[in-house]
């Protein structure tokens, strides 16, 4: 079965503790992608990354970091969370240029006290 | 200027009622133009593709107007089902831009 998976799905920490929200695919797309979720904003595209090796900021990266070290990971990292960091997260996964083929993981809802 | 706006609704329909939906964009040069269904506290899901010529798949019609820089979506006969947030989303390159939804609840 095709899908994207992240963990954890539901996370609260403390401001300044360093946390990585994992995702992962299993049907080899070179494109991966997180997004953060905001109530009244839509989705905001943090980092992308178009293949291995390949990263490059989307609309709201500050406060984040990613790496792309395997195929099929694309982990997001938080090296010192706040409070305006609390959100719901999407990573997603497809072929270059065919969002058609877009998946959505199941997100992680992040809440930074 | 939000880049893709929607009428965040809620829009509250009885059974079997027809509802529609538009959407904006504000740039020109945007490719390609999708539907995505979201369940609450879930991922989206891609609903259907818009396609300039519009496109239909069962109850749901989807068209695209470039002139005006709007698409819209039709849903036929509502059922309990449809109940979610639809959004609109628009791509520029590799960048895919998202509206932040129009929420809809079909009514026994």
């Amino acid at each position: 079965e095709a899908q994207v998976t992240q963990n954890p799905r539901y996370l609260i920490t403390v401001t300044g503790k360093k946390l990585t929200v994992t995702c992962s695919q299993n049907m080899n797309h070179e494109y991966m992608s997180w997004y953060r979720q905001d109530p009244g904003l839509g989705l905001r595209q943090i980092y992308y990354s178009m293949n291995v090796e390949v990263t490059d900021k989307g609309d709201v990266p500050e406060g984040y970091k990613v790496s792309r070290k395997e195929k099929r990971n694309f982990p997001l990292i938080l090296e010192s969370p706040s409070p305006n960091q609390t959100s719901l997260y999407f990573c997603a996964s497809s072929r270059p240029g065919l969002f058609e083929t877009q998946y959505f993981g199941p997100g992680t809802r992040l809440l930074v006290l | 200027r939000k880049e893709v706006e929607q009428d965040p609704g809620p829009f509250n329909v009885p059974e079997g009622a027809t509802v529609a939906f538009n959407c904006t964009y504000s740039n020109s040069a945007s490719q390609s133009f999708f539907w995505y269904r979201q369940d609450c506290r879930k991922e989206p899901k891609l609903l259907m593709s818009v396609y300039s010529s519009g496109n239909e798949d069962g109850r749901f019609t989807a068209q695209l107007n470039r002139a005006s820089q709007y698409i819209s979506l039709l849903i036929r006969d509502s059922k309990l089902s449809d109940s979610a947030t639809y959004l609109c989303v628009v791509t520029e390159d590799n960048d895919m831009r998202f509206g932040a939804g129009t929420r809809l609840t079909v009514k026994p």
